[in-house]
């Protein structure tokens, strides 16, 4: 089925390990971005990238590290995981270049640092 | 002061009522979505405008540009609708990028 898949689905991290978020798609999106969602405030947006081998910081970038090397994924890593990064984060993509284009969500991961 | 705000933050209703949800921007836009997110779930699309109105089964979406409003309006509420409503926007100047209202809950009971 075409959309956005991410793994794992949970994830029990100690603090300062590290990790990696997977996202793909399937859609031959251009534009793939990851948020974190936390109790009493929006969607946060973590990093973004335009394109294979673009990628730029949003709101909440510090501790997380992305690269995009080809259009369909789109891994989030966290270099020394802090109880701070405890939240649900969620990928979504969408087609770049003019407004008319809706945007496809992951089903979320749900991560816990103690 | 966030550039997108939704009312209520958070909503009972029972079986059958209409449901109107807001959301105000702050910021021009080139478009707004409205997005559904059931409990442990993931985030589900339900509409983009970038004028007047639109609908979907029992879901409508309006929007007034010149006012930076828009409402979302279920009919016939059921137990079904109950999850977390949020309002994103595309703004003039930030690209493909989404800024996100808070949330609204919606809770109907039987």
């Amino acid at each position: 089925n075409a959309g956005v898949t991410q793994t794992p689905k949970f994830q029990v991290l100690k603090t300062g390990q590290s990790m990696t978020l997977q996202c793909a798609q399937d859609m031959n999106h251009e534009y793939m971005s990851w948020y974190r969602q936390d109790p009493g405030m929006g969607l946060r947006l973590i990093h973004y990238s335009v394109g294979a081998g673009i990628t730029d910081q949003g709101e909440v970038p510090n501790g997380y590290n992305v690269s995009r090397s080809t259009t369909e994924d789109f891994p989030l890593r966290l270099l020394s995981a802090a109880p701070s990064q405890t939240s649900v984060y969620f990928c979504a993509s969408s087609y770049s270049g003019g407004a008319n284009y809706g945007y496809t969500f992951g089903s979320g991961t749900r991560l816990t640092v103690v | 002061k966030n550039e997108v705000e939704q009312s209520p933050q958070n909503l009972t209703a029972q079986e059958g009522e209409f449901i109107t949800i807001n959301c105000s921007y702050s910021v021009g836009i080139s478009a707004l979505h409205w997005l559904q997110q059931h409990p442990g779930g993931g985030i589900v699309s339900l509409f983009m405008l970038s004028s007047g109105k639109k609908k979907h089964g029992r879901l409508i979406a309006t929007i007034n540009i010149q006012e930076k409003h828009s409402s979302l309006h279920i009919t016939a509420s059921h137990p079904r609708d109950s999850a977390v409503y949020i309002c994103a926007v595309r703004t003039e100047t930030s690209g493909s990028r989404l800024t996100f209202g808070e949330g609204t809950q919606l809770t109907v009971n039987p």
